[in-house]
Parts: C-alpha cells; sequence; structure tokens
C-alpha cells in the first residue's frame, strides 16, 4: 500500500492528451510538500519529468505537464505518443511518517 | 555529467547481509548539497525509498526499514555504500543508487538482488 495513490492503469490513443492522478494526504501533498513525478521506459531507469509541481528539467518535451492542489497532483501529456507508454510515478516527502521520500505505486500509460 | 553504477551480489541467502556499492563519476561525492539515495524495486511493484546519505556525511533512513539498514560514504573513493542485515525473500527486488536533493536528478540503472536458498 503506498502512501501515494495512482490509478494502476489509464490509456490512450496517439494524439489524445491524459491526465495521472496522485492522491496523498495531510502529511505530504496536504501539508504543502511538492510532488515530482518519473517516467520508466520498460527495462530502464526511472527518469525526471517533472519536479516542484510543474517544472520540467531540460530536455523533457512541454506535452508534460504538472499541477498541485491540495492533497492531490496530476501529471498531464497530451499530443501522445507511443513512445510514451511507460510506468509513471509521483514522489513526495511526508513529514507525518517521517519518509523524506515517498512514491505513488506507479500508472502504466498504454498508448 | 554524474554517473552512478551499482555493483554487488546478484544472490543473497537468507538471514544474511546484502553489501551494495555505488560508484560515483563525473562528480564528487562529499560537496555539494546533493543526497545520495537507494532506492529498491520488488518484482512487479512500485518504488521504495531505502534512505540516504547526504555529503555531510549525515543520513536518513526509511523508518520501515531503519533497523536493518546502513549506508556509508567513501569520498576519497567516490562510492557510496548499502548494508540490509537479516535479509529475506520479501526483500527481493531491482536496488538502485541515485542522487538528489528534494527529487531524484540522476539514476544508476540498478542491479537485481535475489534473496534466495
Amino acid at each position: 500500500q503506498s502512501v501515494l495513490t495512482q490509478p494502476p492503469s489509464v490509456s490512450g490513443a496517439p494524439g489524445q492528451r491524459v491526465t495521472i492522478s496522485c492522491t496523498g494526504s495531510r502529511s505530504n501533498l496536504g501539508a504543502g510538500y511538492d510532488v515530482h513525478w518519473y517516467q520508466q521506459l520498460p527495462g530502464a531507469a526511472p527518469k525526471l519529468l517533472i519536479y516542484n509541481n510543474n517544472y520540467r528539467p531540460s530536455g523533457v518535451p512541454d506535452r508534460f505537464s504538472g499541477s498541485k492542489s491540495g492533497t492531490s497532483a496530476s501529471l498531464a501529456i497530451t499530443g501522445l505518443q507511443p513512445e510514451d507508454e511507460a510506468d509513471y510515478y509521483c514522489q513526495s516527502y511526508d513529514g507525518g511518517l517521517s519518509v523524506h521520500m515517498v512514491f505513488g505505486g506507479g500508472t502504466k500509460l498504454t498508448v | 555529467q554524474v554517473q552512478l553504477q551499482e555493483s554487488g551480489p546478484g544472490l543473497v541467502r537468507p538471514s544474511q547481509t546484502l553489501s551494495l556499492t555505488c560508484t560515483v563519476s563525473g562528480g564528487p561525492v562529499g560537496s555539494g548539497d546533493y543526497y545520495w539515495s537507494w532506492i529498491r524495486q520488488p518484482p512487479g511493484k512500485g518504488l521504495e525509498w531505502i534512505g540516504y546519505i547526504h555529503s555531510s556525511g549525515n543520513t536518513y533512513y526509511n523508518p520501515s526499514l531503519k533497523s536493518r539498514v546502513t549506508i556509508s560514504l567513501d569520498t576519497s573513493k567516490v562510492q557510496f555504500s548499502l548494508k540490509v542485515i537479516s535479509m529475506t525473500a520479501a526483500d527481493t527486488g531491482v536496488y538502485s543508487c541515485a542522487r538528489g536533493i528534494k527529487w531524484i536528478d540522476t539514476w544508476g540503472h540498478g542491479t537485481l538482488v535475489t534473496v534466495s536458498s
């Protein structure tokens, strides 16, 4: 049972827009801690996609965007491409549990 | 550009101790405001943060694993290490070293550790 809750899977057709939710609680997202997102392609290490809720590292396409409100956060992907098919994880800090990095259970995106 | 590479045994017997090392290339481990992490992923499951060590030497562990885990830093060898005692089958998974502050910006490729007799 992950501290941050994500849907196990989402799907979309090429060109469409999908969103992946990440639901926390008052001790993590609700306490104001930032959320970060990672993309894990099959057989590869995770890659940072979004940091501090809505900032993209250099090289990440602007098709990827993040948002956060209260105890929830979302990752949006527009103009879906076949190479976006991957697992996506959200991550934050939990002050109540004193866990410096908590992850969501991951969401499998099928394109 | 910093790169990380894990090394260690792929098979550990139940009740024994796991020792993994992460070698850092392209940058120092003993300076800067970085945290050097260990993260694991059981087969078919999500990511679990094990703990990290700051470049100052301060350590922070996941409370669920704290009693069994030690992370150390060797600045002369540009490495940091993980020790997990009393391994069980539930500890099987891919163990990755990583660098970051609030988020992880650099990951190693990960190494599969299987706990089996």
